[in-house]
């Protein structure tokens, strides 16, 4: 039973690029949230997406962006890249947006 | 409203002690207290999770304490081994709201054997 999957594992992008990260979620799941963990804190809620639709959004600009395909894979989009995006991205899983969450393991983007 | 404070930052203890990690939250609307373990390189994993209609819940040696008139919560490791050692967050949210976890700022437990 695969778990969540994140690609890639680490990016490297420069300021005002625009990245795309990929997930997918635990079998049997149909909600993927995205969170933002920046060194030495705690995951920040960014958005969660269910029925290909965004449900909730965190206090994240509109640089952040997201999509979610009819096999509940999901994307997160960054556009202008800043320094302060550099943060390890974590998606997570669940069944119809009740909790337990699963996480995956994250993309560590870097910018330089 | 939304915060979640999480204490201490770090914590030492000796393998076989009891390692014990607080939060307090703000917001009176969570219903839903998970604690994630977090190695480096790894996302968070679930541990042990608790609703505000019981006062404790245990599974193995992880025990979580719920006190929702001061709104704080805490995780107990029993028997602390070296492998426990690894990143402790714990988390809320509203079920109204699934999804959107609050986390604290994560305490960092080293283990010594």
């Amino acid at each position: 039973d695969a778990g969540v999957t994140q690609s890639p594992t680490h990016l490297i992008k420069t300021r005002g690029q625009q990245v795309t990260l990929r997930c997918s979620p635990k079998s049997g799941h149909d909600t993927v949230s995205w969170y933002q963990q920046a060194l030495g804190q705690g995951p920040q809620f960014i958005f969660q997406y269910y029925e290909e639709e965004e449900r909730q959004r965190g206090n994240f600009p509109d640089r952040f962006s997201g999509h979610q395909f009819p096999n509940y894979s999901s994307e997160l989009n960054v556009n202008a890249l800043l320094l302060g995006d550099s943060a390890l991205y974590l998606c997570a899983s669940s069944f119809g947006s009740r909790e337990p969450q699963h996480f995956g393991d994250g993309t560590r983007l870097s910018i330089l | 409203q939304q915060q979640v404070k999480q204490s201490p930052q770090s914590l030492i203890v000796q393998k076989g002690g009891i390692s014990i990690i607080n939060c307090a939250y703000e917001n009176t609307a969570f219903d839903y207290f998970p604690w994630y373990q977090q190695f480096p390189g790894k996302g968070p994993a679930l541990l042990i999770a608790i609703r505000p209609d019981v006062s404790e819940k245990k599974e193995g040696r992880f025990t979580i304490s719920f006190n929702k008139s001061a709104k704080q919560f805490s995780l107990h490791i029993m028997d602390s081994q070296p492998g426990d050692s690894a990143t402790y967050f714990c988390a809320a949210s509203r079920e109204r709201e699934g999804g959107k976890l609050i986390f604290g700022q994560g305490t960092e437990l080293s283990v010594k054997p």
